[in-house]
């Protein structure tokens, strides 16, 4: 159980398109989900914190302009780049909380690579 | 502002070593602390998870201890395998369940 989702797995595309992430939780129900992104042989920097049916919480220093998050359902987290840049290029992880789970479990799921040319 | 530092940033050793992997935070205000795991182009996998009461959790081959006064954790691995080669990533909760994470250790265990 507690299987976390990301689609796509990996994404290529030009300078200036938007590309939207998905993060589903296949067997739990998520009321939150985060979004990190990790630069190469750096660490996970959370990005912003999604709660389901309010706006999403963004860290210092993101802006909720070019990374749009929407988390429109128990199960759907999407991250949103907006107009990409190559300086966008990052692994982006998401990981989920199971609104049951009174604990601090957060699974995360298997990454996507975007690389903006 | 929480920060993570894990030492040492890479570490290679032979096959059937023990080895420790450290981690410090400055700031003691934490809910707990976890040890993940991350292969090359991969998401995390959860390792141990200790509470801020507990002093160490145990799994398999893997030790893992919390001193919160001090801000330190340590992963002890026994007996290493070439497959427990990964980066190790370890991370603090604070509050409203955010992870602050260190950099990582890459580790490599030579046949």
């Amino acid at each position: 159980g507690a299987v976390v989702s990301q689609h796509p797995s990996r994404v290529i595309c030009k300078s200036g398109t938007s590309v939207k992430i998905e993060c589903r939780s296949l067997d739990f129900q998520a009321t939150t989900m985060f979004w990190y992104r990790q630069f190469p042989k750096q660490s996970l920097m959370l990005m912003a914190t999604s709660n389901e049916g309010s706006k999403a919480t963004y860290e210092q220093g993101v802006e909720k302009d070019k990374f749009l998050i929407n988390h429109a359902s128990l199960t759907l987290s999407t991250l949103t780049v907006t107009s990409a840049h190559p300086e966008d290029s990052s692994f982006y992880i998401c990981s989920a909380r199971d609104f049951r789970d009174r604990g601090d479990t957060q699974y995360f799921g298997p990454g996507t690579r975007l690389t903006v040319l | 502002k929480q920060e993570v530092t894990q030492i040492p940033a890479a570490l290679s050793v032979p096959e059937g070593e023990n080895l420790v992997l450290n981690c410090s935070f400055t700031d003691s205000a934490i809910y707990n602390l976890q040890w993940f795991r991350q292969d090359p182009g991969k998401g995390l996998t959860s390792l141990l998870l200790i509470q801020s009461s507990q002093r160490e959790q145990t799994s398999g081959r893997l030790n893992a201890s919390l001193d919160k006064s001090s801000g330190r954790s340590t992963l002890y691995i026994a007996a290493s395998q070439p497959g427990d080669s990964a980066t190790y990533l370890c991370a603090v909760t604070q509050g409203a369940q955010k992870l602050v994470f260190g950099q990582g250790t890459r580790l490599t265990i030579n046949p």
